[in-house]
């Protein structure tokens, strides 16, 4: 079936440690976007990609990398430089740009301790 | 700046009973996109509808129904009968032309039906 998987769906690291959360899509979408959502917030958006090799910051994109090396994968490291990375992240890909919906995933619930 | 607003942070009505959830949205943009998206307990958000800026006609889902009001800025969802399987948060969301082409959320309405 087509979607969107995210690995894994729990996470815990010790607070310094850099993680990668991983995010594959099989729906030949073009752009990729990875959210942070925290208890009673919306979502945040991180980084966005609109097609293989670029990505772009988001409004809250410090202390998180990305790459974008294939069109099916969009990996999201969470650095030491965070500061506050307890979250839920959520991955999602779009066929479009603007104006069409955007599919997610189940999202990776990250502790640090 | 580009924002929306939930008003209505939790919800809670018995079933079958109608309950309308509110957007309010803010843009300069004449060209932009409006969007509905249902979280439930599991976490992944599911899509609901997509209404564009130049389409201001209501439209009807089965027992979901969608207003949208450019003049007051709000795109409202109405449940109608509701059941126990539409709590979940519901999502609000914005997506404009432009460099910043990413969906601005609204921070959610968390809506608990109860037999």
């Amino acid at each position: 079936d087509g979607g969107i998987t995210q690995s894994p769906k729990y996470l815990f690291r010790k607070e310094g440690q850099n993680v990668t959360l991983s995010c594959e899509q099989n729906l030949n979408h073009d752009a990729m976007y990875w959210y942070r959502q925290d208890p009673g917030q919306g979502l945040r958006l991180i980084y966005y990609s609109q097609i293989v090799n670029d990505f772009q910051k988001g409004d809250i994109a410090e202390g998180y990398s990305v790459s974008r090396e294939k069109k099916e994968s969009f990996p999201l490291t969470v650095t030491s430089a965070q500061k506050n990375p307890t979250a839920f992240y959520l991955c999602a890909s779009s066929i479009g740009w603007i104006d069409t919906e955007a599919f997610f995933g189940q999202g990776t619930r990250l502790t640090v301790v | 700046a580009q924002k929306v607003t939930q008003a209505q942070t939790e919800i809670s009505v018995v079933e079958k009973e109608d309950v309308t959830l509110d957007c309010v949205y803010e843009t300069r943009d004449t060209t932009y996109y409006l969007f509905w998206y249902k979280q439930p307990p599991s976490g992944e958000l599911v899509f609901l509808i997509r209404r564009n800026s130049f389409d201001e006609q209501n439209e009807i889902s089965g027992r979901y129904s969608w207003n949208f009001q450019k003049s007051t800025s709000s795109f409202n969802f109405t449940i109608t009968a509701s059941q126990v399987v539409d709590s979940a948060v519901y999502f609000c969301a914005l997506s404009v032309g432009g460099s910043q082409g990413n969906l601005i959320f609204g921070k959610g309405t968390k809506l608990s039906v109860k037999p």
